[in-house]
């Protein structure tokens, strides 16, 4: 069974950064693609981030280009996204999700919290 | 981007009756290897998403029979034969034919009337 549990989630202040990570398990890691995608309070999803299985390509929203980082450890199955530059726009409940052939699998989601 | 437009946006549904949500994409969805990348996720009060449905029309496992997704080019469907209790929550297409980005509809909330 794939399960994908995030991490990391929290309050930030403006400007402030953070770690996310995501456990995966259940499946060949480094053979799918991952995505971040989250969702604001009350509000739709979006996609945030994209990278493939041996983190060669690496695709990012605008709104998070030159801020977000995603990177993944296929030894540790891990999946990470590094925050840099919080605004309160960036509040949202953040998933991973496990691409198979398209965005599949959905973690649990953790909540990012930008706020002074 | 490509712009994702579902309607309606509220769907109040009787019990066992049917139910159809529609989304529009402002270009083709198709692929030139053949393939129309288009995706329905369900999402359930306090859950995560769940895919449903991709490539228009194929079920993902466990999903039950009475869901289906039709549609090409640009217009898409996603029907429930008999609504049941447990189907209340938001209904997101998604396409990932042309990306990045990746780009969702506003979602659609289905309700029992």
């Amino acid at each position: 069974e794939v399960q994908l549990v995030e991490s990391g989630g929290g309050l930030v202040q403006p400007g402030g950064s953070l770690r996310l990570s995501c456990a995966a398990s259940g499946f060949t890691f480094n053979r799918h693609p991952m995505h971040w995608v989250r969702q604001g309070p009350g509000k739709g999803l979006t996609w945030v981030s994209r990278i493939d299985g041996d983190a060669t390509s690496l695709t990012y929203a605008d709104s998070v280009k030159g801020r977000f980082t995603i990177s993944r450890d296929n030894a540790k199955s891990t999946l990470y996204l590094e925050m840099n530059s919080l605004r309160g726009e960036d509040t949202a409940v953040y998933y991973c999700v496990r691409d198979n052939g398209a965005p599949e699998n959905w973690g649990q989601g953790t909540l990012v919290t930008v706020s002074s | 981007d490509v712009v994702m437009t579902q309607s309606p946006l509220s769907l109040p549904v009787t019990l066992g009756q049917p139910a159809s949500i529609s989304c529009r994409s402002s270009q083709s969805l198709a692929h030139r290897n053949g393939n129309t990348y288009l995706n329905w996720f369900q999402q359930r009060p306090g859950q995560s998403p769940r895919r449903l449905i991709y490539q228009v029309s194929n079920r993902d496992s466990g999903v039950p029979d009475r869901f289906s997704g039709s549609g090409s080019g640009t217009d898409f469907t996603l029907k429930i034969s008999r609504v049941e209790a447990e189907d209340v929550g938001v209904y997101y297409c998604m396409q990932s034919t042309h990306w990045p980005p990746y780009t969702f509809g506003q979602g659609t909330k289905l309700e029992i009337k």
